[in-house]
């Protein structure tokens, strides 16, 4: 089955500085890599997703990349804000109503 | 958006006594629903996958005796844990995914907070 990981489990950045958060996934038939914010206690949030037909996609400040050949993505993160802190996981699926793999998830940190 | 609602959304049971969850989705019809179980401060782990009116597919080493899984209709997914033990508290989400037009989106419910004494 799908194996995927994920890297660094926490990250602590200056305010305003950009975080990186990589994934990498096992599976070739993966071709639907979504992005999920989760806080304390709460459900997890999609925050980005990419298809397997794009390479990079964008929202304001997140980004995510797509290197299927290399099976790896990423998570970018500009001008971050304490509000960005939280664990953010990643996950892949062969879409449709296909199940998700999660990542291990990455703690991450906005230092004031 | 989609809508998933979870209830109850936090329950503290004796050791031995069974507990229902139910999810359900709110605004569209759910072909599929996922049970998920994440202990603290760790990742969310797949239990079971559930298509409305067949089977649930359990995931590796997950007991279908000990967790029962009903997805009697296109809105309505139960999770029922037997015989609980303190080792089955955990945070529970269920997620769906259907008829919206949204591709490949699961979406998520609030999650249950499982306390077994």
């Amino acid at each position: 089955g799908e194996n995927v990981e994920q890297h660094p489990s926490t990250l602590s950045v200056q305010e305003g500085d950009s975080a990186v958060i990589k994934c990498t996934y096992s599976d070739s038939a993966s071709n639907y890599f979504p992005w999920y914010k989760q806080e304390l206690g709460k459900r997890p949030q999609l925050i980005i997703d990419i298809r397997s037909n794009v390479g990079e996609k964008k929202d304001q400040r997140i980004a995510v990349t797509l290197n299927k050949t290399a099976k790896h993505f990423s998570l970018h993160i500009t001008e971050t804000q304490p509000e960005d802190s939280a664990v953010y996981f990643c996950a892949a699926s062969r879409g449709g109503n296909e199940k998700l793999t999660f990542g291990t998830g990455t703690r991450l940190t906005i230092i004031p | 958006g989609a809508v998933v609602s979870q209830h109850p959304s936090w329950v503290i049971c004796k050791s031995g006594t069974s507990v229902k969850i139910e999810c359900r989705s709110l605004d569209f019809q759910a072909t599929t629903m996922f049970w998920y179980r994440q202990f603290p401060k760790q990742s969310l782990m797949l239990m079971a996958t559930s298509n409305e009116g067949s089977k649930a597919t359990y995931e590796q080493g997950v007991e279908k005796d000990k967790f029962l899984i009903n997805h009697a209709s296109l809105t309505l997914s139960t999770l029922t844990v037997t015989s609980a033990h303190p080792e089955d508290s955990s945070f529970y989400i269920c997620s769906a995914s259907g008829f919206r037009g949204t591709g490949n989106e699961q979406f998520f419910g609030p999650g249950t907070r499982l306390t077994v004494l």
